[in-house]
């Protein structure tokens, strides 16, 4: 049974467009991320939600707007792509905001803008 | 800006050997050290977890953390080639995402 699960697997698109990726995980966990990861595999956050709320937006262009509709969903809706959104966007998620939480990462994303 | 940095390698290191990776990370207030393993093409999974000074082991591997000198370490005893990944150093503090390294990439040689 997975746990964190992302749709699309693979995204290809052209430049201009818009495009959302869903996550979702039936965990029970009430907080969930989405990480993006570029080229040379470094895993950078994007955002966070506990329980349908927002508690972190790092430096992230306004393009990109996450969207919690419940505990369980997470999704990721990008406008206006940019080649350099390319990339393998995680969702992931974990019990708690605590520190010591495992974070549980879904199979990931890979968007190619061309 | 809070960092976490790690030799990208390859680090390269026969079958049945010890590998050791290093992580360094800027933040004095970080609670929460986590070593994650990530094939490629797959999401990264969790090794192990230390939040106390000292060493914390599981099967054939041991985290080590010293808090005072802003380190933490990863031994994997009796190397497979089956390690062979990248393994990404990650740091939180209360309420916060994990902050990652760039990761190092392991190769274990039959």
């Amino acid at each position: 049974d997975t746990a964190v699960s992302q749709t699309p697997k693979y995204l290809v698109t052209q430049m201009g467009n818009d495009k959302s990726i869903k996550c979702e995980q039936n965990l029970g966990h009430d907080t969930m991320y989405w990480y993006k990861q570029d080229s040379k595999k470094f895993l950078k956050i994007m955002f966070s939600y506990n329980n349908k709320e927002l508690i972190i937006n790092e430096t992230v262009p306004n393009r990109f707007s996450p969207k919690s509709p419940d505990k369980a969903h997470l999704n990721l809706h990008i406008n206006s792509l940019e080649l350099g959104d390319s990339a393998v966007y995680f969702c992931a998620s974990s019990r708690e905001r605590v520190s010591y939480n495992e974070q549980f990462f879904g199979p990931g994303t890979r968007l190619t803008v061309l | 800006q809070k960092e976490v940095e790690q030799n990208s390698g390859p680090l390269s290191v026969p079958e049945g050997a010890i590998a050791s990776l290093n992580c360094t990370y800027s933040d004095r207030g970080s609670q929460s050290f986590f070593w994650y393993r990530q094939y490629s093409g797959k999401s990264p999974e969790l090794i192990m977890f230390i939040y106390s000074n000292g060493d914390k082991e599981d099967g054939r591997f041991t985290a080590q953390l010293n808090k005072a000198s802003q380190y933490v370490s990863l031994l994997i005893r009796d190397s497979q080639p089956s390690d062979s990944a990248t393994y990404l150093c990650a740091v939180t503090q209360a309420g916060t995402a994990l902050i990652f390294g760039k990761g190092t990439t392991l190769s274990v040689s039959s």
